[in-house]
């Protein structure tokens, strides 16, 4: 089955740093992938996403590229802040034609210390 | 009010009482999740509903039973739960829960249960 595996963490940074959370994944077909992101006491928000191989998804200094030759999704931030604390969720769906079914890694924990 | 809403936020209960977890969107979707987010696991997603119509029943447990009586609502009715039933459950939407097509979910904030 579908299955995504992400570094656990928790990663622990210094304001400014640079930032990369790695993301693998399995699954029949073309996936899409997602990274999501939850502040402390709050659901998940859609941070990027990239629908087919090479794409790459944007958002607030966060980049990914969908790299399907290493089946790989993983996020970046070039110089990160304290506000980026929070824990980042790499996703896939539409594998197999289960459009609608996210499939989850663990989450990585993200401090970021001024 | 915007996107998707959960009520309580938090919830404590005893293994005897039922209660219900409540969730709204307001983004004009038609599909809508509930998900279980427990500690060092990953999300599960528990139900699928598409066009108030359940299309997934992820070998959740009687225990929980969810309602949805239109596209913007959908309830999770809680009955005899046991302890290792506490986590964040969290609900999504989307735009079409059906095959074909790619989705973005888009989850409300959660609300927290304690079973004791």
């Amino acid at each position: 089955g579908d299955s995504v595996t992400q570094m656990e963490g928790p990663v622990t940074l210094s304001e400014e740093a640079f930032l990369t959370i790695n993301c693998t994944y399995t699954a029949t077909g073309y996936p899409s992938l997602f990274w999501y992101v939850q502040y402390p006491g709050e659901g998940l928000q859609l941070l990027l996403k990239a629908t087919k191989a090479d794409d790459k998804g944007s958002n607030k200094g966060f980049e990914a590229t969908y790299r399907k030759e290493t089946t790989s999704f993983h996020l970046e931030k070039g110089s990160v802040q304290v506000s980026d604390s929070a824990v980042y969720f790499c996703a896939l769906s539409g594998s197999g034609g289960s459009n609608y079914k996210l499939t989850f890694g663990k989450g990585t924990l993200l401090t970021v210390n001024p | 009010e915007t996107g998707v809403t959960q009520t309580p936020r938090h919830l404590v209960m005893g293994m005897t009482n039922k209660k219900s977890l409540k969730c709204e969107q307001h983004l004009g979707h038609n599909a809508m999740y509930w998900y279980k987010q427990s500690a060092k696991k990953p999300l599960e997603l528990m139900f699928v509903y598409n066009f108030k119509e359940q299309t997934e029943n992820n070998s959740v447990p009687s225990r929980f039973s969810p309602e949805c009586p239109n596209s913007s609502h959908l309830f999770l009715h809680l009955h005899t739960l046991q302890p290792e039933d506490s986590a964040l459950y969290l609900c999504a939407s989307s735009q079409d829960g059906g095959e074909g097509g790619t989705d973005t979910q888009y989850f409300g904030p959660g609300t927290r249960l304690t079973v004791l």
